[in-house]
């Protein structure tokens, strides 16, 4: 079957950095995939790593470690408007996504 | 550009009554996914289609529920009759097969089964 683990619930200052991991176990592996999702919203697209390594975008990074079946996505410079769920997710064969539990972000002033 | 349309936003009935949910994924997009999102079970893949064809309906919970995409620009996910366990927010989402790692999402449906 699929798992995935991630933290159900981080709580950051403004400013600061955050590192929101997550541990999979699945088949058909392709990538790890990284989504936002604020209350009331809909998931919005962050990042997507297919090989090892760390990818960079902005504030935001997202690391995979396919050996270790672990990745995290990392938040600098906190801002209120990135309270949030954040989702990995599984990319399988076909693009299906299989996505872990969220992890709810709470940034404080 | 319009990104994925979802109709209806909001949508209350009554048990026993068929729901039906629809879908406009965004123009040249020819993956279209239904997923359903509750507190208990998380966001979970329901049906997947690529070209108008259904692929992975693994996820579509039980008869009751039925999912078509007529043609690149329309799909719908039924469910008849409906329980207040289908209580939940059903997203659509669309992708290229050049972005196959993005998924783009509709806005939602919640629906609400009394």
């Amino acid at each position: 079957g699929q798992s995935l683990e991630q933290p159900s619930e981080v709580t950051a200052v403004e400013g600061a950095i955050v590192q929101i991991n997550c541990t999979y176990q699945t088949s058909g592996f392709y990538g790890l995939s990284w989504y936002q999702q604020h209350d009331g919203g809909a998931p919005t697209f962050l990042s997507y790593n297919a090989l090892d390594g760390l990818e960079e975008t902005g504030r935001f990074s997202s690391f995979l470690s396919r050996s270790d079946s672990y990745g995290y996505l990392l938040l600098q410079e906190l801002q209120m408007k990135d309270s949030a769920s954040y989702f990995c997710a599984v990319r399988h064969a076909g693009n299906m996504l299989t996505f872990g539990g969220g992890t709810r972000l709470m940034v404080k002033p | 550009d319009a990104g994925v349309i979802q109709s209806p936003r909001h949508e209350v009935t009554e048990m026993g009554q068929e729901v039906t949910l629809r879908c406009k994924p965004i123009s040249g997009h020819n993956s279209l996914f239904w997923y359903r999102q509750t507190m208990m079970r998380g966001l979970e893949l329901l049906i997947y289609f690529n070209n108008n064809v259904p692929i992975d309906d693994s996820g579509m919970p039980e008869d009751r529920f039925s999912a078509k995409m007529p043609n690149a620009s329309f799909s719908t996910l039924k469910i008849q009759p409906s329980e207040p366990r289908d209580s939940a927010v059903y997203f659509c989402a669309s992708s290229t097969a050049a972005g196959r790692e993005t998924q783009y999402f509709g806005p939602g449906t919640r629906l609400l089964v009394l």
